[in-house]
């Protein structure tokens, strides 16, 4: 159990265009869920908490109006890199807290992408 | 300052031989420390986790220990494979950043044959 999808696994797209990311728990519910971001040969770094019908809390630095996140189900996340540039590419990771809190995370395999 | 320090930043060896992965944090108390292997290109992958008061958990080869008074966590992998090369990261949860997960900065194990 306790299984986390992401869709894409990789993307390639435009500079200026946009791009979806979405991540799926799909045996459980995940009232929240968590998304990461992964340069190379560092660890993650958290860009943002969404809970499930509610605004996603943001992390210092991370710009609200470029990386939207919408969590309109139990099961599902989306995080949308708006207007991507070169510097957003990057490997995105999301995670679904399962449990009482948020230590209780699963990590889904990532989204590589690349903005050209 | 990071909290969760790991050493070495990366490490190689030889199939069959053992090795140790090294945590330090600096804040406590904590909710749980897990490791996580982070294959290259995938998501982390729970390995271990232990509370407060546990001393040690293991998972196949893999052995994790847990020095609250030193603040100090290891990971053990015995008997290495070549599908041991990975990341290793140690994940601290700390009560006072509202249980939020503070990630060391890995450790990258390189199994040769």
């Amino acid at each position: 159990g306790a299984v986390v999808s992401q869709h894409p696994s990789r993307v390639i797209c435009k500079s200026g265009t946009s791009v979806k990311i979405e991540c799926r728990s799909l045996d459980f519910q995940a009232t929240t869920m968590f998304w990461y971001r992964q340069f190379p040969k560092q660890s993650l770094m958290l860009m943002a908490t969404s809970n499930e019908g509610s605004k996603a809390t943001y992390e210092q630095g991370v710009e609200k109006d470029k990386f939207l996140i919408n969590h309109a189900s139990l099961t599902l996340s989306t995080l949308t890199v708006t207007s991507a540039h070169p510097e957003d590419s990057s490997f995105y990771i999301c995670s679904a807290g399962r449990g009482a809190g948020k230590e209780t995370q699963y990590f889904g395999p990532g989204t590589r992408l690349l903005v050209l | 300052k990071n909290q969760v320090e790991q050493s070495p930043q990366s490490l190689i060896i030889l199939e069959g031989k053992n090795c140790t992965l090294q945590c330090n944090y600096t804040v406590s108390p904590f909710s749980n420390l897990r490791w996580y292997k982070q294959d290259t290109g995938r998501g982390p992958v729970s390995l271990t986790i232990m509370t407060f008061s546990e001393n040690t958990k293991s998972n196949g080869r893999y052995t994790a220990t847990l020095d609250a008074d030193t603040k100090q966590s290891s990971l053990h992998i015995t008997a290495s494979q070549l599908s041991d090369s990975a990341s290793y990261i140690c994940v601290v949860t700390f009560k006072a950043a509202g249980n939020k997960l503070t990630f060391g900065g890995g450790t990258r194990v390189l199994v040769k044959p």
